[in-house]
C-alpha cells in the first residue's frame, strides 16, 4: 500500500466551526487531491495540487481550501462547516499526470459529521 | 471524458454467476478510462485501466473490461464471480489538466 495517512480518521463538528483535515505521503508524489464521497454521487473532486504552493480547484471547491506548504502535506480546510459537508473525504496521490495515466492512490478516508 | 455514467446502482448476484457492470463515458478528448473496487471500510484501488492499443484490458482478481469507442462503453465483467467480489465499483475517466472524474458507482452484493 502507498504511504498515505489521513488524520482524524473520524471527526464529529458543530456547524459554524472550522475543520482541517490533513494528509500525509511518505511517497514524495507531485499530485495530491481532496475528494469527498457521497451515496449516489461517487466520488467528486474538491481541490488538488500539483506541486508545493501549486493547487486548482475541482468541481465541488465552495465551502472549502487547501494549502500545501511540503511535498508530503495536503491540508484540506473547512472555514466554517455546514451539515452539507457531511461525508467521507479521501486524500489521493500520484507520482505525475499526463491526462491522467497515472494510478491515484487513495489514503484510508476520514469520516466527518458536521451536527 | 466529460461525464461517466454508471446506471447500475445495485446488483445482486450469485457466487459463480457471471458479471457485467456497465459504465459510458461522454467524449471530451483524451480518453483514459479506469475501473476502480472499494472492499467494505476500505480504500479504492485501482482494478484495470485503458489508454490506448487493445481493447480488452485485463486487471486485476480476474476482472477485465472492453472499450467500446462507437458505444462510448467500458463495461466490466467477470465470468465468474465470488463472496470476495462483494464491494462498490467505480467507473473514473480523464477529464482535464490533473483530473478524473468517477461515476456514482455500482453496489456489488454476492449471495454465498
Amino acid at each position: 500500500d502507498a504511504g498515505i495517512t489521513q488524520s482524524p480518521r473520524h471527526k464529529v463538528t458543530e456547524t459554524g466551526t472550522p475543520v482541517t483535515l490533513r494528509c500525509h505521503q511518505t511517497e514524495n508524489h507531485r499530485y495530491m487531491y481532496w475528494y469527498r464521497q457521497d451515496p449516489g454521487h461517487g466520488l467528486r473532486l474538491i481541490h488538488y495540487s500539483y506541486g508545493v504552493k501549486d493547487t486548482d480547484k475541482g468541481e465541488v471547491s465552495d465551502g472549502y481550501s487547501v494549502s500545501r506548504s511540503k511535498t508530503e502535506d495536503f491540508l484540506l480546510t473547512l472555514e466554517s462547516a455546514t451539515s452539507s459537508q457531511t461525508s467521507v473525504y479521501f486524500c489521493a496521490i500520484s507520482e505525475s499526470s499526463d491526462r491522467g495515466r497515472y494510478e491515484q492512490y487513495f489514503g484510508p478516508g476520514t469520516r466527518l459529521t458536521v451536527t | 471524458a466529460q461525464s461517466v455514467s454508471q446506471h447500475n446502482h445495485h446488483v445482486i448476484l450469485s457466487e459463480a454467476a457471471s458479471l457485467e457492470l456497465g459504465c459510458n463515458y461522454s467524449y471530451g478528448g483524451t480518453v483514459n478510462l479506469f475501473w476502480y473496487v472499494q472492499y467494505p471500510g476500505q480504500h479504492l484501488q485501482l482494478l484495470l485501466k485503458y489508454f490506448s492499443g487493445d481493447p480488452l484490458v485485463k486487471g486485476i482478481k480476474g476482472f477485465e473490461a472492453e472499450f467500446i469507442k462507437s458505444k462510448f462503453s467500458f463495461n466490466l465483467r467477470k465470468p465468474s464471480v465470488q463472496w470476495s467480489d462483494t464491494a462498490e465499483y467505480f467507473c473514473a475517466g480523464y477529464s482535464s489538466a490533473s483530473k478524473i472524474i468517477f461515476g456514482s458507482g455500482t453496489r456489488l452484493s454476492i449471495r454465498p
